[in-house]
């Protein structure tokens, strides 16, 4: 079975440039996180998503960050402007009966 | 808010050493936790899930407890290794299923 797939894996943009990421959840999981995750932090929760209803974005900074996922399948994150401090590594997961598995992560430096 | 906090945050031990990882909660009202490994550039793998329900899990050398009154969860590896060397997170997830995330504890087992 294949896991949670992000694309790209690593980023590397200028400030005010705009970024965004891929992700493709675990066949048959309704439930998709987006987090960021900075060095020696644990990740912190951006986004969640059940199925394409977006049920806990408190955390996404809206005025830059925007995600969708239209379908209830796959899903993609957007930053527009970059900043410096969007420079983290950015996680996706999906989960079945509250268990999440990741996908590898997209390292995003920003310049 | 949900907090969680992890100790040690690091921790050096010879092969073959038994040890216990910590990771405690502010919030007691937990709908799951789970503990998971990280390697450095690398996503997250989950290692072991307890519902709010359950008292411990076990899968090979871990073993997970859970004491949801005194908001603590412990993680106890066996007999350690060299490839047990990574960084190790707890999550908490509430009654809406926002997992919040631990800091880690950095795990380097020397043969």
């Amino acid at each position: 079975e294949a896991g949670v797939v992000q694309s790209p894996r690593y980023k590397i943009i200028e400030k005010k440039q705009p970024v965004a990421f891929w992700c493709n959840p675990i066949s048959g999981h309704n439930t998709l996180y987006w987090y960021r995750q900075n060095l020696g932090q644990g990740p912190e929760l951006l986004i969640r998503y059940e199925n394409e209803e977006a049920v806990d974005d408190s955390q996404l900074p809206k005025d830059r960050f925007s995600a969708e996922r239209l379908k209830g399948v796959d899903s993609t994150l957007k930053i527009q402007p970059a900043e410096l401090g969007d420079s983290a590594v950015y996680l996706c997961a999906s989960s079945l009966e509250g268990e999440q598995f990741f996908g590898p992560g997209t390292r995003l430096t920003v310049l | 808010k949900q907090e969680v906090t992890q100790i040690p945050a690091a921790l050096s031990v010879p092969e073959g050493e038994n040890l216990v990882l910590n990771c405690s909660f502010t919030d007691s009202a937990i709908y799951n936790l789970q503990w998971f490994r990280q390697d450095p550039g690398k996503g997250l793998t989950s290692l072991l899930l307890i519902q709010s329900s359950q008292r411990e899990q076990t899968s090979g050398r871990l073993n997970a407890s859970l004491d949801k009154s005194s908001g603590r969860s412990t993680l106890y590896i066996a007999a350690s290794q060299p490839g047990d060397s990574a960084t190790y997170l707890c999550a908490a997830s509430g009654g809406s299923y926002i997992p919040t995330f631990g800091r880690g504890t950095s795990l380097i087992v020397h043969p």
